[in-house]
């Protein structure tokens, strides 16, 4: 079966610094991998998606960035952090999956990482 | 784009009642509707899914229906429990030649049962 791991599960930084989440899938390959934040309102925003190593998409600009160095890893990064960037972020795969439905956009997500920008 | 909206954004219950959540879409193209759920401090999870060439889904005390002339889905909850408390989100997805269908959600519903 497939998992997916996501840390820190917290995070407390000052602003200015930097940011690195990591993501990581198992039990399948060359997934579909997002990164969502959701902000204290609690709607979903897309931040990148990623088709394939090295294939990376941006929904909304901002500080942010992210990257896939390997099929199965997404990371979510900033040079400097600012407050704006506190929330709840989610990375999320979607793809091929054994014993069940393939071909629709099934979105499995992490479980979360808190960041406080202090 | 696809406009996703979701309602009620708060829906209190007493423990045993019904539960309904309605949203709409905006894109007639859209033919995958899942439904999230969200407990407190986790990752959102599919409770249930509809596709285009359905109209009704039922699993257990949880359904979805579609109405595609009225570009709108429902869910239902029956029989509500205290553990149905959690964030509920809707998402419809719209594929336009891509072959990335991208998921668009709701802003989503804290439903809150009371024993």
């Amino acid at each position: 079966s497939q998992t997916i791991h996501q840390w820190p599960a917290t995070l407390v930084q000052p602003v200015g610094s930097p940011l690195s989440l990591e993501c990581t899938v198992e039990g399948t390959s060359n997934p579909n991998l997002y990164w969502y934040r959701q902000a204290a309102g609690r709607g979903l925003q897309l931040l990148f998606y990623s088709i394939g190593i090295g294939q990376i998409s941006s929904e909304v600009p901002q500080n942010l960035s992210a990257s896939r160095p390997q099929d199965r890893q997404f990371i979510l990064s900033s040079k400097k952090l600012l407050l704006s960037d506190s929330g709840f972020y989610l990375c999320a795969w979607s793809g091929v999956r054994t014993g069940g439905a393939s071909g629709a956009n099934v979105l499995t997500f992490g479980a979360g990482s808190r960041l406080t920008v202090l | 784009g696809e406009n996703v909206e979701q309602h009620p954004s708060t829906l209190s219950v007493q423990e045993g009642d019904s539960a309904v959540i309605k949203c709409t879409y905006s894109d007639s193209a859209s033919n995958y509707f899942p439904w999230y759920k969200q407990e407190l401090g986790k990752g959102p999870q599919l409770i249930i899914d509809i596709r285009s060439n359905v109209g009704e889904k039922k699993d257990q005390r949880i359904a979805v229906t579609l109405n595609k002339t009225a570009k709108h889905f429902s869910l239902h909850i029956t029989e509500t429990q205290p553990e149905d408390s959690a964030v509920y989100f809707c998402a419809a997805q719209y594929f336009r030649g891509s072959t990335l269908g991208r998921l668009y959600f709701g802003r989503g519903t804290q439903l809150t049962v009371w024993p």
